[in-house]
């Protein structure tokens, strides 16, 4: 069975600290697509991003940059130079055998000024 | 601009009334999705619908129906509310099922039953 696991139920930084959110995704696949959402305090979800897992490549976006290792079925998500614009939940979901996103129980950033 | 349009946003209910939620979406996409969220947790999957006249099952699908009746449209009801599924409630959709395919999410109807 796969299961997705966000170790991380809180974490509070100060402004302009970097935080690295975890995920692991544990799954028979070897190929495998994840996804990385946020939702504000408001509740709305907003896609972030999409990794394969047969890119190791680290892929950064402005102040977020996310880090996919293969042997640990890890994918890490970091925020650079948190603002607090940058509190929310995060969830990571990968799709599973079946074809259906399943979430993890999401990591709530608090980023405080 | 839109994307994805739920209604209503909050509503509140009594056990045994019945109600349906919208979704709908611009973008011309083949499959949407009712997931609910309940406190600490991810979404799960009510329902789903990989096009027009199509639907299916997810993993927490009793107590809800569902219908496609067009393409842009994904309605869910509950024929019978009880305070179990007093949650918040989201439409996804995607442009195809593929597991590379992103789902894009509505804002959530926030739903209480008392």
């Amino acid at each position: 069975a796969q299961k997705v696991t966000q170790a991380q139920t809180e974490i509070s930084v100060v402004e302009k600290e970097d935080v690295t959110l975890d995920c692991v995704y544990e799954t028979r696949d070897t190929t495998y697509y994840l996804f990385w959402y946020k939702q504000p305090p408001s509740g709305e979800l907003v896609f972030l991003i999409r990794r394969n897992s047969f890119d190791e490549q680290n892929e950064i976006s402005g102040r977020y940059s996310w880090n996919f290792q293969k042997s640990t079925s890890s994918f890490n998500f970091t925020i650079t130079a948190s603002q607090v614009v940058d509190s929310a939940v995060y969830f990571c979901a990968p799709y599973n055998q079946g074809g259906k996103l399943i979430f993890g129980q999401g990591t709530e950033l608090s980023v405080k000024p | 601009n839109a994307g994805v349009t739920q209604t209503p946003k909050f509503r509140v209910l009594k056990t045994g009334q019945s109600m349906t939620l919208l979704c709908a979406q611009d973008m011309n996409h083949e499959y949407m999705y009712w997931y609910r969220q309940d406190p600490g947790m991810g979404l799960r999957l009510i329902h789903y619908s990989v096009g027009e006249g199509t639907t299916a099952k997810g993993e927490v699908p009793d107590g809800y129906n569902v219908s496609r009746l067009k393409k842009q449209n994904f309605l869910l009801g509950l024929e019978s509310a009880a305070p179990s599924q007093t949650s918040v409630y989201f439409c996804a959709s995607s442009f195809l099922g593929g597991r590379n395919q992103p789902q894009h999410f509505g804002d959530g109807t926030r739903l209480s039953i008392l």
